[in-house]
């Protein structure tokens, strides 16, 4: 069964850093284009950054670029997102989404449920 | 960055009616567009890819169309499964855009 399942979010003060994982399960990461995906307060959706299947190639949103971090576990499976010198205005629901092709297509056909990051002094 | 303006806001319908939702893009995205569907507290759902096609195991009823900076997403005879927020999603450029989204509520 194919599954993502996002953790590691919660409340931070401004400057923080926080580290959010996806386990994923029912397909090798290896074998696919991974992202992060997050959705504000307001509803609005931002593509966030990529990784290829091999882990080399990545990309990233100006609004994160230089305090974000993409990685992948092929050992475990799993998708990081390393944030760090966060602001208020990276509160938002953080989902981990699979790309639908092995090369970059980007459009996002499975989804984990979300982990939370709220940014607060 | 490709704006995307979808139109519009909320759509108030009934069930078995037919809905017609709108994107547009401030520039040319051929036909990279996708739409999605988002129910409370879950995730995005993939329904549509590249302004056509459906993703698998999307209903008939579900349909996109357009090219360019002009797209539509139909949904034939509304299921109550159906109300949700609906966005459509360009990968022509970097980054990918989303749209503010449409709500299709029960009317």
């Amino acid at each position: 069964q194919v599954q993502l399942v996002e953790s590691g979010g919660g409340l931070v003060k401004p400057g923080g850093s926080l580290r959010l994982s996806c386990e994923v399960s029912g397909f090798r990461i290896s074998d696919y284009y991974m992202n992060w995906v997050r959705q504000f307060p307001g509803k609005g959706l931002e593509w966030l950054t990529y990784v290829n299947h091999d882990g080399r190639s990545t990309n990233y949103a100006d609004s994160v670029k230089g305090r974000f971090t993409i990685s992948r576990d092929t050992a475990k499976n799993s998708l990081v997102l390393q944030m760090n010198s966060l602001e208020v205005e990276d509160t938002a629901v953080y989902y981990c989404a699979k790309d639908s092709g092995v090369r970059l297509v980007g459009y996002m056909d499975v989804w984990g449920k979300g982990t939370r990051v709220t940014v607060s002094s | 960055e490709i704006v995307l303006t979808q139109s519009p806001a909320t759509l108030s319908l009934s069930p078995g009616e037919r809905g017609t939702l709108s994107c547009r893009a401030s520039q040319s995205v051929s036909t990279s567009l996708a739409w999605y569907q988002q129910k409370p507290g879950q995730a995005p759902r993939l329904l549509i890819y590249d302004a056509s096609n459906r993703a698998t195991g999307i209903p008939a009823r579900f349909s996109g169309s357009g090219s360019g900076t002009d797209f539509t997403l139909t949904i034939n005879s509304l299921e109550p499964d159906d109300f949700a927020v609906y966005y459509c999603q360009q990968r022509s450029d970097w980054p990918g855009t989303f749209g503010q989204g449409t709500k299709v509520e029960i009317k």
